[in-house]
C-alpha cells in the first residue's frame, strides 16, 4: 500500500475545534476518504474528497490538495462521544484502499 | 436494510484448525473486500471481488480463500490458522469499484468485524 501518515494521538477539549491532518502519496490519486472508528467497532464513512476544496458536512469537514498530496479534517464543537480513532483513507490505482494507522482522539471536559 | 453483516463476532481458534468467516450484504452492492486490522496498524487488504463468480488477490492473501457464488455473500476461509492471523477482520461492500471519477457510490461500508484469536 502507498503511505499514508497522520499523527498517532491527538486531545482536544469539549467544545473546541481539532483539525486532523494527513498527508499521501499522489502516484494514480483517485479520492481521499475519511472514515471514523470507535473503538473495538467498524469504520464508518465520514468524508470524500477528490477535488481541491473544503467539503463541510455539518460539524465535520474536510479539505484536500491534490498537488500537495494533504487533506485535513476539522471537527467543530467537539464533543465527547467524538472521541475515537480518524482513519485517513487515500484512493489510488486499483481497488485497494491505502488506510492510515489512524489518529486516536480523546476529547476532555 | 441491515447493511454488511458478519459472523461470528468473535472466535478462538488452535493452530492449524480452519474456519469460514461469514460476510453478507443486502444493497445490492457488486464489490466486495476482506480487510484484517493488526492492532495500532492500518487496515490490510486481503481479498477482494468484483462479482458474483470473480475473485482477486489484494495486499495480504496467503492463508485465507474466498469465494463469491451470490451477489449477497463473501465468505472467507482460513484453512491452517496460524498465531499470525489473529487478528480482526472486516468484511466491506461498495456499489461501484473506486476511482470512478469521484463518484460516492464507491464509498465502502464495513461490516462490525470478526475478532479471531489463533492460539
Amino acid at each position: 500500500g502507498q503511505n499514508i501518515d497522520q499523527p498517532t494521538e491527538m486531545t482536544a477539549t469539549e467544545g473546541a475545534i481539532v483539525q486532523i491532518n494527513c498527508t499521501y502519496q499522489t502516484s494514480g490519486f483517485n479520492g481521499l476518504f475519511w472514515y471514523q472508528q470507535h473503538a473495538g467497532e467498524a469504520p464508518t464513512f465520514l468524508s470524500y474528497n477528490v477535488l481541491d476544496g473544503l467539503e463541510e458536512k455539518g460539524r465535520f469537514s474536510s479539505f484536500l490538495s491534490r498537488s500537495k498530496g494533504y487533506s485535513y479534517l476539522l471537527l467543530k464543537e467537539l464533543q465527547m462521544k467524538d472521541s475515537a480513532s480518524y482513519l485517513c483513507v487515500s484512493s489510488n490505482s486499483g481497488y485497494a484502499l491505502n488506510f492510515g494507522k489512524g489518529t486516536s482522539l480523546l476529547v476532555t471536559p | 436494510n441491515a447493511g454488511v453483516t458478519q459472523t461470528p463476532k468473535f472466535r478462538i481458534l488452535k493452530i492449524g484448525q480452519s474456519m469460514t468467516l461469514q460476510c453478507t450484504q443486502d444493497m445490492n452492492h457488486n464489490y466486495m473486500y476482506w480487510y484484517r486490522q493488526d492492532p495500532g496498524m492500518g487496515l490490510k487488504l486481503i481479498y477482494y471481488s468484483v462479482g458474483a463468480g470473480i475473485t482477486d488477490k489484494g495486499e495480504v492473501p496467503n492463508g485465507y480463500n474466498v469465494s463469491r457464488s451470490t451477489t449477497e455473500d463473501f465468505p472467507l476461509r482460513l484453512e491452517l490458522a496460524a498465531p499470525s492471523q489473529t487478528s480482526v477482520y472486516f468484511c466491506a461492500s461498495s456499489y461501484t469499484p473506486l476511482g470512478s471519477g469521484g463518484d460516492l457510490r464507491g464509498t465502502q461500508y464495513f461490516g462490525p468485524g470478526t475478532r479471531l484469536l489463533v492460539l
